[in-house]
Order: C-alpha cells, then structure tokens, then sequence
C-alpha cells in the first residue's frame, strides 16, 4: 500500500466549478500535512498547509482529518489557471547522520484541467 | 523567498555518460538537501538526503555507488548518475532546507535528463 494515496483523476472541469481532491495517509507518525501544485516539467511549489482546523486561503479551503488519516482540498470558482497537479504531501521527522529533519512523502498527484 | 537553483535543467547525452547535477542555495544555508526523482506520470520519489559534511542517506532500493551525491559545503550539493543507461533517463529535483526543526523545504526547478 502507498503510503499516500490519491485518486489521479484527471478532473476536467469547466471555469468557475467547485472541485474537491482527496488524499488518504498510511503513517499515523505523519506529523504535518501541504498541498503542492506541479505545472507540466517544472519542479513542486507549495500550495498550503494543512491543519485539523482547517484553513483558507482565498478559493482554497484544505482540511485534515488525523482519525481518518485523510486530508483534502477544495477549490472554488475555478480559474484556467488553476490547470495544474495537485500533490497530497506528507511529513514526518526522520533522522540522517545524527540530524532530525522533515522527511516529504509525495502522493501520485491528481490532475486538474478547467477548460473554457 | 529562498532560492534553490539547480543545474543544468536539460541534459541529453549517450549511455554510459555520468552526469553531474548541481543544486545551490542562493541565499540560505542548506544544512539539509534532499535528491528526488519522477518518472512520467508519478509522484516524486525520495531518493537520498545529505547533511552538510557526512554520508548521504540513501532510500531503500537507490544505489549509492549508482548515484553519488556530495554535500561539501551549506550552499551546495552534487549528484552525479554514474554510467547512465536509458533507464536512468528521468526528473531529478532537489530540495533544501536550513537548520532548525520545522525548516520548510524549498524545491530545485529541476533536471530533465535524456540518456539516449
């Protein structure tokens, strides 16, 4: 089993749908929770963090359930822009060469196309 | 922001090359650098992290002898595919992180690497 799982999609949606992704965790350890955006042939960046609170930035409303172990994202008022892949990133502590640091697990990435 | 410049972000070259792939911090200490890989159509995968100074940390099934990776100093690390075959032909990203606990990591644009 993947440690982070998502469903790969592609979603094609028209501009100003609401989408919702989802994402699911193996490793109760995971400590901290992003959602990244990859363009084609260009590197992650990050989108936000996620927190059992839940939070909102602008049309992105990301939501943690650490019972479920599951995590989400929601896009509102799609834009052409929006076109992209959305990364379920997981992070847990991890140790190397007597150093602590924040280990990224990457989910496969879901596939979001919004079209005229 | 902080900056992770790798290099080169395109190599095309024969089977049995050995290639050198640069990842600098521009205007941070990176304690911490990690090396990823994606294959078309998959997530990212972890392949080694370095510590300033000592051994890199390779992940299982990733050969060290294959993949060289030297961290000699906080602003750079090098990994050099030895002998690249076809198979090896890939997206390499790097990432670093300064010190300090819950340092976020801050992606390389990445190296699209062609063995022909």
């Amino acid at each position: 089993r993947k440690e982070v799982e998502q469903d790969p999609g592609p979603f094609n949606v028209p501009e100003g749908a609401t989408v919702a992704f989802n994402c699911t965790y193996s490793n109760s350890a995971s400590q901290s929770f992003f959602w990244y955006r990859q363009d084609c042939r260009k590197e992650p960046k990050l989108l936000m963090s996620v927190y059992s609170s839940g939070n909102e930035d602008g049309r992105f409303t990301a939501q943690l359930n650490r019972a479920s172990q599951y995590i989400s994202l929601l896009i509102r008022d799609s834009k052409l822009s929006d076109s992209a892949t959305y990364l379920c990133v997981v992070n847990k502590m991890a140790n190397a060469g007597g150093t602590s640091y924040g280990k990224l697990t990457f989910g496969q990435g879901t596939i979001l196309t919004v079209h005229p | 922001g902080a900056v992770v410049s790798q290099h080169p972000s395109w190599v095309i070259c024969k089977s049995g090359t050995s290639v050198k792939i640069e990842c600098r911090s521009l205007d941070f200490q990176a304690t911490t650098m990690f090396w990823y890989r994606q294959f078309p159509k998959q997530s990212l995968m972890l392949m080694a992290t370095s510590n300033e100074g000592s051994k890199a940390t390779y992940e299982q099934g990733v050969e060290k002898d294959k993949f060289l990776i030297n961290h000699a100093s906080l602003t750079l690390s090098t990994l050099t595919v030895t002998s690249a075959h076809p198979e090896d032909s890939s997206f390499y990203i790097c990432s670093a992180r300064g010190a300090g606990g819950n340092q976020p990591q801050h992606f390389g644009d990445g190296t699209r690497l062609s063995i022909l």
